[in-house]
């Protein structure tokens, strides 16, 4: 099955500075990575996904990139402010069984300090 | 925001107390999900439902068991609750498969066991 690691665990930056999460995956027929950010007390949104036909994905802020070969994805913000601080979870397809579902990254929290 | 009401969002149990959760769609979503959070696990998959009367075991099914009699309404289930299911515990709904769509995350219900 997929299994899906993510780093680092905590992440503190000056704002205005980048921050980047990585994260590996497990079974190279994945083909759907997002990325969901946590606000304290909230549930998790997505923020961002990247599917595997393509190397890199940007919105404003905030990027995704792909290596399929190294089977690793990551997360890049850029210009960070107070407001990006969070938990960040990564995520890929268990493949299977006919409906498939996600697995998720054990979470990086991002705090930005003014 | 998706209209997804957890309830309760607190419960404080003893050990070998039934607890039933409830999820509450108002989206008319397929599919539907119950994750639990722990520090260091991130989200881990307990159960999910592909439909009416559907449903299957997800990464930690053990200890839970789920049902969902309308489109509308997801219950998770601890039979006989022990202190390790002590966590926060997410309900999601997706329209379409979880490795190529959206998921949407209610606000959570956190669960002591005593």
């Amino acid at each position: 099955g997929e299994n899906v690691e993510q780093h680092p665990s905590t992440l503190s930056v000056q704002e205005g500075d980048s921050a980047v999460i990585k994260c590996t995956y497990s079974d190279s027929a994945s083909n759907y990575f997002p990325w969901y950010k946590q606000e304290l007390g909230k549930g998790p949104q997505l923020i961002i996904d990247i599917r595997s036909n393509v190397g890199e994905k940007k919105d404003q802020r905030i990027a995704v990139t792909l290596n399929k070969t190294a089977k690793h994805f990551s997360l890049h913000i850029t210009e960070t402010q107070p407001e990006d601080s969070a938990v960040y979870f990564c995520a890929a397809p268990l493949l299977g069984g006919g409906y498939n579902k996600l697995i998720f990254g054990a979470g990086t929290r991002l705090a930005v300090h003014p | 925001d998706a209209g997804i009401t957890q309830s309760p969002r607190h419960k404080v149990t003893e050990t070998g107390t039934p607890v039933t959760l409830r999820c509450h769609q108002t989206e008319n979503h397929r599919y539907m999900y119950w994750y639990r959070q722990d520090p260091g696990h991130g989200l881990r998959l307990i159960h999910y439902s592909y439909g009416v009367k559907d449903t299957d075991k997800g990464e930690v099914s053990d200890g839970y068991s789920v049902s969902r009699s309308k489109t509308e309404d997801f219950l998770l289930t601890l039979e006989s609750a022990t202190s390790s299911q002590t966590s926060v515990y997410f309900c999601a709904i997706s329209e379409v498969q979880g490795d190529t769509g959206e998921l949407f995350f209610g606000e959570g219900s956190r669960l002591t066991v005593l």
